[in-house]
Parts: C-alpha cells; structure tokens; sequence
C-alpha cells in the first residue's frame, strides 16, 4: 500500500529565512504533485514532477523529485508571511487513486 | 472559466439522515474525483468518474456511501444515515482526462453531523 510522508508536519519561521519541507514515499512513482491549502480554502496546484530529477520553480518556492530515493522536496527561500498555508504533497501510481501526506503546516512571522 | 463549483457548501445534519452532496466540474473535464478531507489531514480517495462510468470505488469508506454522475458531468454524492465519524469536508477534483497533469479542487462541502 502507497505511503506517503511529510515532514515536518508543523513548520514556524521568520521571514527571510529558508527552509525545506520534505515528502517521502513508499512505493515507485514518477508522478508527484504539491498544493497549496489556505485555511478554509481548496486546494491550489503548484507544482506537477513528472520524472526523475524535475524541477520546477515559482517565486520562492522550488520543488524537486528523486525517484529512486522516493523522495520530493519543496524548497523556500526567503519566506515572506504570504506564504502562510499547508502544503501538501500527493503521489500518484498512475491508478486514480492519489495518495495525500498528511500536510506541512507553515508558520512566517515576521 | 469557471472552475469547480459544490453545494452546499456547508451542511449540518442530524445523525441518521441522508445528505446529496452536489459537484459541477469544469466543463469538458472527463475525470472527476471526490475526495474526504477530516480536520488536520490530508484529502483521502473515495472514487473516481470517467465521464458517466465509476471506474474506482475503493475509497467509499462503507456502502452507506454512494455517488453517481449520470450523464458524465455533474456529480451527487450521496451519504445514506450519517454518522458522526461522517463529519468532515468533500472535495471534489476534476481534469481533462485520466493521468493529466493536474486535478483541479472544488471548494468543497463541509459536512457536520451532529
């Protein structure tokens, strides 16, 4: 069965400062998705990995997927409070079952 | 465009009663999904529509649950004598095709059952 895990779950830090957020999982996939989740709010899609060793980026946020590690990251540089959100990641076997983490809750005080 | 719509888009009832969950994907999206999101966790698989046919019905937590999307665009799910462990938010997603890039989320329904 598919796992997916993220960490940390709960993240504070101070603008300006960087900081990774980390999603593993269990079984083979090259097919991983991060979103976005405003309190009370849907899902915004921000990123799409499609294959070993994609990267994308969008303002501060940069996110990568290493397929033979199982492992995707979502880099943030220079936060800013705007970035206050959940971030979740998704993996997907290519069935239609899409595997959620549990979520990254993030914290930018100023 | 208009994006994914649902209604309501919150609905408190009675333990017991039966509730119509409704959702209006993008127009021309062939695949549409619904999903439970519980407070604190992430969106959890419940089925999955490729235009009028349920292909993937694995997430449905207990045959209490059902959905159906007839004519391959709206969707109704539907929860038959809720209970309270019920309680919980319903997203649904749609995209153009299976195995697109994207889903994209309605706002969902939150579901209290007292």
């Amino acid at each position: 069965e598919l796992k997916v895990e993220q960490n940390p779950l709960f993240l504070s830090m101070q603008e300006g400062k960087n900081y990774t957020i980390y999603c593993n999982y269990s079984t083979t996939s090259d097919r991983l998705y991060w979103y976005r989740q405003d309190p009370g709010k849907s899902l915004e899609s921000l990123f799409v990995l499609l294959s070993n060793g994609a990267v994308k980026q969008e303002g501060r946020l940069m996110a990568s997927l290493d397929t033979k590690a199982r492992l995707s990251t979502l880099h943030i540089t220079a936060a800013v409070h705007d970035l206050s959100a959940t971030y979740f990641c998704a993996v997907d076997q290519g069935t239609n079952d899409m595997r959620f983490g549990a979520g990254t809750r993030l914290t930018v005080k100023p | 465009g208009a994006g994914v719509s649902q209604s309501p888009r919150y609905k408190v009832a009675k333990r017991g009663q039966d509730v119509a969950l409704r959702c209006d994907p993008i127009s021309g999206h062939v695949s549409l999904f619904w999903y439970q999101q519980a407070l604190g966790q992430g969106p959890e698989f419940l089925t999955y529509f490729q235009n009028e046919a349920q292909l993937d019905k694995s997430g449905l937590p207990s045959d209490r649950f059902f959905a159906e999307r007839p004519e391959g665009s709206v969707s109704t799910l539907k929860i038959q004598r809720t209970q309270q462990e019920d309680s919980a938010v319903y997203l649904c997603a749609s995209s153009t095709w299976v195995g697109e890039e994207t889903q994209y989320f309605g706002p969902g329904t939150r579901l209290l059952v007292l």
